[in-house]
């Protein structure tokens, strides 16, 4: 089946520095990825909408120049948070829909982050 | 105003008990997913429906398209269905999807 590989799974970081996050589509073409985020006992969250070789679309609120997105290719889509800090820490998701127009939607495991 | 509702936020229910989680829409869709979380984060599509009904073992999603509504149901519940089920949709115009705030279900031995 399809996988969605995110990476890292967790992450621990200082203040100030940038983490870079990566979801990658191993099996399938993904035009479309989506990042999210999850606080504690909540829902997701939509942060943005990226699509392949275009600029991400960010939800209202989200900072884009504080989580920067790429979308070079079909499979790999990246998250940097810059310049973190303690309010960055949370677990962040992605997903990515399949190529063609099947609505087929498949989720990474997740990676948390904390920053000290 | 969401577009995505969905009810019961909560839901504890005994070992055996059906179970239903309702979620309405308000735009026009083309997809719709039935989303399973445990704790630990992993998120898993259990159904994704544009038209009828699907059955997957103990789960039953159905949908209807006239009346933005779909419902996923849980036969005789099992302590491992403790999860948060979240649904959402893949809006008709553009690769949009919008998310309902998740049922936290319980499932009490």
């Amino acid at each position: 089946g399809a996988v969605v590989s995110q990476h890292p799974s967790w992450v621990i970081c200082k203040s100030g520095t940038s983490v870079k996050i990566e979801c990658r589509s191993l099996d399938f073409q993904a035009t479309t990825m989506f990042w999210y985020r999850q606080f504690p006992k909540q829902s997701l969250m939509l942060m943005a909408t990226s699509n392949e070789g275009s600029k991400a679309t960010y939800e209202q609120g989200v900072e884009k120049d504080k989580f920067l997105i790429n979308h070079a290719s079909l499979t790999l889509s990246t998250l940097t948070v810059t310049s973190a800090h303690p309010e960055d820490s949370s677990f962040y998701i992605c997903s990515a829909l399949r190529a063609g127009n099947t609505g087929e939607l498949f989720f990474g495991e997740g990676s948390r982050l904390t920053v000290l | 105003k969401n577009e995505v509702e969905q009810s019961p936020q909560n839901l504890t229910a005994q070992e055996g008990e059906f179970i239903t989680i309702n979620c309405s829409y308000s735009v026009g869709i083309s997809a719709l997913h039935w989303l399973q979380q445990h704790p630990g984060g992993g998120i898993v599509s259990l159904f994704m429906l544009s038209s009828g009904k699907k059955k997957h073992g103990r789960l039953i999603a159905t949908i209807n398209i006239q009346e933005k509504h779909s419902s996923l149901h849980i036969t005789a519940s099992h302590p491992r269905d403790s999860a948060v089920y979240i649904c959402a949709v893949l809006r008709n115009t553009g690769n949009q999807f919008y998310f309902g705030t998740g049922t936290s279900l319980t499932v009490i031995p």
